[in-house]
């Protein structure tokens, strides 16, 4: 079974450009996550789809980031214009049910961003 | 606000020998506890989960313990090795079952 994919490993964008993440989860997984760890500081969570549905979005930093997640698939992030405090690693989990009691979340390898 | 601590300095410690790592949160009633392991350049990857009402949880050489009372969770590699060598994650529910709190985390190295 596939693991929670993402694209890419590495981005390096300027300053002002836009950037779009890309997440492909567990199939059959209807919960999508994504987190953020900047440097030096705990991978804080951003927003929470359920199928194409977004259930929790109150870690997302500012109005530049946009999540979707059409047709309840894959889904993206994409941050525009990019500032150099995004700067960090972004995480994709994805888990076949709510993180309740018994519940894991399966993380992607993450996606390294660096806005020079 | 809700806070989750790790020992923030890393841990080394010989080979054979118990490594104990220390998770402490205020401000939460958790139903459960993870703790995920990670390697550089890779996600978290889930280890375990104790759930409020069990005080104990083992799993080959890994043990977990959760004292609600204290607001601490407890975790033990026995017999460690050099391939345990990686950082440590304790994680708590939030939000409703909507997304986990994470600690900053504990960097294990494990020396022959």
């Amino acid at each position: 079974e596939a693991g929670v994919t993402q694209f890419p490993s590495h981005s390096v964008i300027e300053k002002g450009q836009t950037v779009t993440l890309r997440c492909d989860p567990i199939s059959g997984h209807d919960n999508l996550y994504w987190y953020r760890r900047v440097m030096g500081k705990e991978i804080k969570f951003l927003l929470h789809f359920v199928k194409e549905s977004k259930q929790d979005e109150s870690g997302m930093p500012n109005n530049r980031f946009l999540a979707e997640r059409t047709g309840g698939t894959y889904s993206t992030l994409k941050v525009q214009p990019a500032e150099l405090e995004d700067s960090g690693v972004y995480f994709c989990a994805s888990s076949p049910r709510r993180l309740e009691v018994d519940t894991e979340a399966f993380f992607g390898q993450g996606t390294r961003l660096t806005v020079v | 606000s809700q806070k989750i601590e790790q020992n923030s300095e890393a841990l080394n410690i010989q080979e054979g020998k118990t490594a104990t790592l220390t998770c402490n949160y205020t401000n939460y009633s958790p139903a459960y506890l993870q703790w995920y392991r990670q390697d550089p350049g890779r996600g978290p990857v889930f280890l375990l989960l104790i759930r409020e009402n069990e005080k104990e949880k083992r799993k080959e050489r890994l043990k977990v313990t959760f004292d609600t009372t204290l607001k601490q969770s407890l975790f033990h590699i026995t017999a460690s090795q050099p391939a345990d060598s990686a950082t440590y994650l304790c994680a708590l529910p939030a939000g409703g079952g909507n997304k986990l709190t994470f600690g900053t985390g504990t960097q294990l190295k494990v020396e022959l």
